[in-house]
């Protein structure tokens, strides 16, 4: 059964750092083409996809409003998927999803969230 | 801003049918046959049910279906139950450096 879990969240003050972290389990993390993903959702909104990466980690995908701020990053080893938040807004507040993208950038895993609070 | 549009809410009554829209670009939803539906309950998170505009994931009910033409998309829910209410999110690939894009979503409500 395949299960994302992610860790790491909680409240910062504005312009500080989150490292999350999403644990994989269940199939095999490293092999194509298993790329992973970080999406987020504040409260009342749709999703946002953030970011991705490939599996041997060499190619990052970043939507606009986070590039420069966010990075994606992955372990094999670990079987463990990361997201360095910096430079941390107000907007930024949301929960946050890993998940796994399949046919067509269709997100087929995902965790159960961990909710990202920025304020002072 | 959502970067594609639903409909805030849709209702139906337990067996009805009912069809939600998804209406992008030729940069996302018309130009690839990449769009994907979401299921997500209060607290939850969103559970995939369409890929590839119609295509379901095992396990999901052939009660959900999915269609395209030109920039909108559609999702039908055939035989309304009330474990379908819910909100509802479409997402498509994007031919951007923001590789998937998402809709606002749309409360469906089984009166």
């Amino acid at each position: 059964e395949v299960q994302l879990v992610e860790s790491g969240g909680g409240l910062v003050q504005p312009g500080g750092s989150l490292r999350l972290s999403c644990a994989a389990s269940g199939f095999t993390f490293s092999s194509s083409p298993n790329w992973m993903c970080w999406v987020r959702q504040a409260p009342g909104k749709g999703p946002e996809w953030l970011a991705n990466i490939k599996p041997d980690g060499s190619v990052k995908y970043y939507v606009d409003s986070v590039k420069g701020r966010f990075t994606i990053s992955r372990d094999n080893a670990k079987n463990s998927l990361y997201l360095q938040m910096n430079s941390l807004r107000g907007e930024d507040t949301a929960v946050y999803y890993c998940a796994r993208e399949s046919s067509g950038r269709s997100l087929d895993y995902w965790g159960q969230g961990s909710l990202v609070t920025v304020s002072s | 801003q959502s970067a594609l549009t639903q409909p805030a809410s849709v209702s139906g009554s337990p067996g009805q049918s009912i069809t939600i829209s998804c209406t992008g670009t030729s940069s996302d939803v018309g130009g690839y046959d990449y769009v994907s539906w979401y299921q997500q309950h209060p607290d939850k998170a969103p559970k995939l049910i369409i890929y590839d505009v119609n295509n379901r994931p095992s396990g999901v009910s052939n009660r959900f279906s999915g269609s395209k033409s030109g920039n909108t998309a559609s999702l039908t829910i055939s035989g309304l139950q009330a474990e379908d209410e819910a909100d509802y999110y479409c997402g498509s690939f994007a031919s951007s450096s923001t590789l998937v894009v998402f809709g606002g979503g749309t409360k469906l409500t089984v009166l």
